[in-house]
């Protein structure tokens, strides 16, 4: 079985502050971890994902994240926010196999001018 | 633009009535996901198909049902619709070729029951 959970529904930052949002998984067997965005009446759009190769996964608009098996975390940080950044935040598991894709229940970035 | 396309854009519609979502996936991908978006249940996997096959089945009511064609694309089908039916639909494909890969998504159908 497989699950994530994202600590959070909303996160508020200021403009060119850090943005930190978690995501915790369980996985029976090593995952692949994603971290999707959506912009208002969008679609989600993949930022970045963890295949276990490097475990520091470097994604689109300057986010990042970090596996951490020990902790079994993903947490999406970006150094920096910009206004543009303002959206919600989808972790998701796969852990592999033709299995469905877990989503978390999103978590929600105001960024403040 | 993910290559994802999918139609209607909206849909209001009556309870009780039959809609068919429709969804062509990226040139080359063989999976189509299905998922359903709401306020309250927020992002919620509805059913997997790959090269024509069912895959595999999320939370999807027994009023509806999907199917993918020959040529890839796919369609969702929800019958004896109701208000709790009202909800931004989204489809998915991924190339799955070697497993699990990353899904691009369309920009989803708003469907309205009234």
């Amino acid at each position: 079985a497989q699950s994530v959970t994202q600590l959070g529904s909303h996160v508020s930052v200021s403009e060119g502050a850090l943005v930190l949002l978690r995501c915790n998984y369980s996985s029976s067997v090593p995952p692949y971890l994603f971290w999707y965005v959506q912009y208002p009446n969008q679609g989600l759009q993949l930022l970045l994902k963890y295949t276990s190769a490097a475990t520091l996964v470097k994604g689109i608009n300057g986010f990042e994240a970090e596996f951490k098996k020990s902790e079994t975390s993903f947490h999406l940080t970006k150094p920096s926010a910009h206004m543009s950044d303002a959206a919600e935040y989808f972790c998701a598991v796969n852990s592999g196999g033709y299995q469905k894709v877990t989503f978390g229940t999103g978590t929600k970035l105001q960024v403040i001018p | 633009d993910s290559g994802v396309t999918q139609t209607p854009k909206h849909l209001i519609t009556a309870t009780g009535q039959r809609v068919t979502l429709r969804c062509s996936p990226r040139s080359g991908d063989l999976s189509v996901y299905w998922y359903q978006q709401s306020l309250d249940q927020g992002l919620q996997f509805l059913i997997h198909y790959y090269n024509g096959e069912e895959r595999a089945k999320g939370n999807i009511l027994e009023r509806f049902s999907a199917q993918q064609f020959p040529d890839l694309h796919s369609e969702l089908n929800l019958s004896s619709l109701e208000l709790g039916d009202s909800a931004l639909y989204f489809c998915a494909s991924s190339n799955d070729k070697g497993g699990p890969d990353t899904q691009y998504f369309g920009p989803g159908t708003r469907l309205t029951v009234l």
